[in-house]
């Protein structure tokens, strides 16, 4: 069965304190590893998408890697803006549904 | 580009009305579309798939007569909560995949949400 599994469940952070998430996946076939960010109260919002194993990208403060089993968000020097839930998704064999892990949801405190 | 648009962001309705949620891709033809709630703190969880021009494809324990979806064009995808009590209150989100995005296959893109109070 797919599984997507994301740790830690919340992460506290102080302003310019880098860390990692992460993102265990089980799924036959990999057809894509995607990050999201969720603001409370708003839709996801589509931040990387990776597709094969060593594969590496970024935005901003922002770093996505991603090895056979599972992808790290790396946040480099974190602000109190980069506060949100961030998702780990990977589509199932069946008509590309997403499988969403539960959420790490990062706080930066100033 | 990749922009889905939601309406309306929050709606109250009485028990026993029904509530029609709109979600629009702006910039690019989805022939899938994706419906999803949201618990408080809780992750996404998939309601139902929406293919242009054919029915929808209802998770499993999801009402399909409750929850009625409409993929009429490459842009448009409607959910219409038939006559709502309170416990569907929630946060309902869509997604739209783009049909020509060869290069990026199976990312949704999603709506800003709705907020639906049923008192």
């Amino acid at each position: 069965e797919d599984q997507v599994t994301q740790s830690p469940e919340a992460l506290r952070l102080q302003e310019g304190e880098s860390s990692s998430l992460n993102c265990s996946y089980t799924v036959s076939g990999l057809r894509g590893l995607f990050w999201y960010r969720q603001d409370p109260g708003k839709g996801p919002e589509f931040l990387f998408t990776l597709y094969s194993a060593g594969e590496e990208k970024e935005k901003e403060r922002l770093k996505a890697t991603l090895t056979k089993k599972e992808s790290f968000l790396h946040i480099t020097a974190p602000k109190p803006e980069d506060s949100a839930t961030y998702l780990c998704a990977v589509p199932s064999r069946e008509g590309g549904k997403l499988i969403f892990g539960q959420g790490t949801e990062l706080s930066v405190k100033p | 580009g990749a922009v889905v648009s939601q309406h309306p962001s929050w709606v109250i309705c009485k028990s026993g009305t029904s509530v029609k949620i709109e979600c629009r891709s702006l910039d690019f033809q989805a022939t899938t579309m994706f419906w999803y709630r949201q618990f408080p703190k809780q992750s996404l969880m998939l309601m139902a798939t929406s293919n242009e021009g054919s029915k929808a494809t209802y998770e499993q324990g999801v009402e399909k007569d409750k929850f009625l979806i409409n993929h009429a064009s490459l842009t448009l995808s409607t959910l219409t909560v038939t006559s709502a009590h309170p416990e569907d209150s929630s946060f309902y989100i869509c997604s739209a995949r783009d049909k020509l995005a060869r290069g990026a296959k199976n990312i949704q893109y999603f709506g800003a949400g709705t907020r639906l109070s049923v008192l």
